[in-house]
């Protein structure tokens, strides 16, 4: 099975602060990654899929990009409303679909 | 607009089994699949496995196979995930999401139910 390794597992930044997490899957990946993010008590919400393309609705400021094995999502101008947890999740290769741990950011 | 209503909380004792729905609205429920997603307490993301809404077709996770059952029912637009022999590490919030594959799983999931809550304790 891929094994998706994010980093940091969890970060600290301030209002406005440019903020990026890694992902890092075991093996070949191609751009096959999406990226979720889930506030506080809440269910998992698609950002980005194909490592790059933002989900309808997504707010601009989120980006991605990567290919192969490593994976960056990024968010420009931290806004207090993207607290929360995001996962990166390897998919349309040959099942399981594994997530990455997660990585924490708190203001 | 796409909605996946899930079955409410659940309280089980070790070695009972559940069943939990998730009934889908907003979209052509055949055209697209489910899969099922779990997350422990303080814990990331576990995926389950996956069923086609087009032909029922199941993929299980390896972990799980031999306990878990995924069905439909496209009458109602219906999917249900049965877990057997629960043991308290079961206890977890379970999601239905939406699949975009039609006979394959796919692994993107771009609408998800509200999470069901399955207690396992004696």
């Amino acid at each position: 099975d891929i094994q998706m390794t994010q980093s940091p597992s969890s970060l600290s930044a301030s209002v406005g602060d440019r903020v990026t997490i890694t992902c890092r899957a075991s093996q070949d990946s191609v751009n096959y990654v999406a990226w979720y993010q889930q506030k506080p008590g809440k269910v998992p919400k698609l950002l980005i899929y194909a490592a790059s393309t933002l989900q309808s609705g997504v707010p601009s400021r989120f980006s991605g990009s990567g290919f192969g094995t490593d994976f960056t999502l990024t968010i420009n101008s931290l806004q207090p409303e993207d607290v929360a947890t995001y996962y990166c999740q390897k998919y349309n290769s040959a099942p399981p679909w594994t997530f990455g741990q997660g990585t924490r950011v708190e203001i | 607009q796409v909605q996946l209503v899930q079955s409410g909380s659940e309280v089980k004792t070790p070695g009972a089994s559940v069943k939990v729905s998730c009934k889908a609205s907003g979209y052509t429920f055949t055209m697209d699949s489910i899969s099922w997603v779990r997350q422990a307490p303080g814990e990331g993301l576990e995926w389950m496995g996956w069923i086609s809404g087009y032909n029922g077709n199941t993929y299980y996770a390896e972990k799980f196979q031999g306990r878990v059952t995924m069905t439909t029912d496209t009458s109602t637009n219906t999917a249900y995930m049965e877990l057997t022999s629960l043991r308290s590490d079961d206890t977890a919030v379970y999601y239905c999401a939406r699949d975009s594959g039609i006979v394959a799983t796919i692994g993107k999931f771009d609408y998800w139910g509200q999470g069901t809550l399955v207690s396992v304790s004696s």
